[in-house]
């Protein structure tokens, strides 16, 4: 079955300082992957995916992943945050070409001033 | 374009009664809605995958009869907690996709807090 890890429960950095959020996943062909962003009050964001190609993908307010296969890894990264990215992250994957979604535990965001 | 609502936003309600929340997609047609259930600082449950005009297809664990969905529309799909309890109280959260976005994007509703008392 396909599982999704993060293993940071909660982050805190500095506004204007670097991030990367981790995502493993669990799956024996290469999955569809996803971030999603959470904040209070609103619906999950996307802010990006992978289908195929570029390992390396660009999503929304300013943050990219890159897709290793090797690593089973999907790392999110901003080079540097600002206080309304606070927020809760989501790595989630698909089998190739199926709806369904299975999503990590979260990641807690919190920017220090 | 691509927004989902939800509503209600919050409800509070008794032990034994039954709660209907609504899902609309409200400018595209959604093929596919799907229901989450999350817990206070957990991920997002899958409950149940919904089609138009047919019946849901509901997760390993998830009481059929306690969660029924309906999907009347291309729009509309709704989950009623029927008898809830206060185990039931939680944030449920749909989603909705359509074969414009290539059936793999799922669009997210911002969910409905709710409490048995």
């Amino acid at each position: 079955a396909q599982s999704v890890t993060q293993p940071d429960i909660h982050i805190t950095v500095s506004e204007g300082a670097s991030l990367e959020l981790r995502c493993n996943y669990s799956y024996g062909a290469t999955p569809y992957l996803f971030w999603y962003v959470q904040s209070p009050g609103q619906g999950l964001q996307l802010l990006l995916k992978y289908f195929s190609g570029d390992t390396l993908v660009q999503g929304i307010k300013g943050f990219e992943a890159e897709f290793k296969r090797s690593q089973s890894s999907f790392n999110l990264r901003k080079p540097s945050v600002h206080w309304s990215d606070a927020a809760e992250y989501f790595c989630a994957v698909a089998r190739q070409g199926a709806q369904k979604l299975v999503f990590g535990q979260g990641t807690r965001l919190t920017i220090n001033p | 374009g691509a927004v989902v609502s939800q509503h209600p936003s919050w409800v509070i309600c008794k032990s034994g009664t039954s709660v209907k929340i609504e899902c609309r997609s409200l400018d595209f047609q959604a093929t596919t809605m799907f229901w989450y259930r999350q817990f206070p600082k957990q991920s997002l449950m899958l409950m149940a995958t919904s089609n138009e005009g047919s019946k849901a297809t509901y997760e390993q664990g998830v009481e059929k009869d306690k969660f029924l969905i309906n999907h009347a529309s291309l729009t509309l799909s709704t989950l009623t907690v029927t008898s809830a309890h206060p185990e039931d109280s939680s944030f449920y959260i749909c989603s909705a996709t359509t074969r414009l976005a290539g059936g793999n994007e799922q669009f997210f509703g911002p969910g409905t807090r709710l409490t048995v008392l």
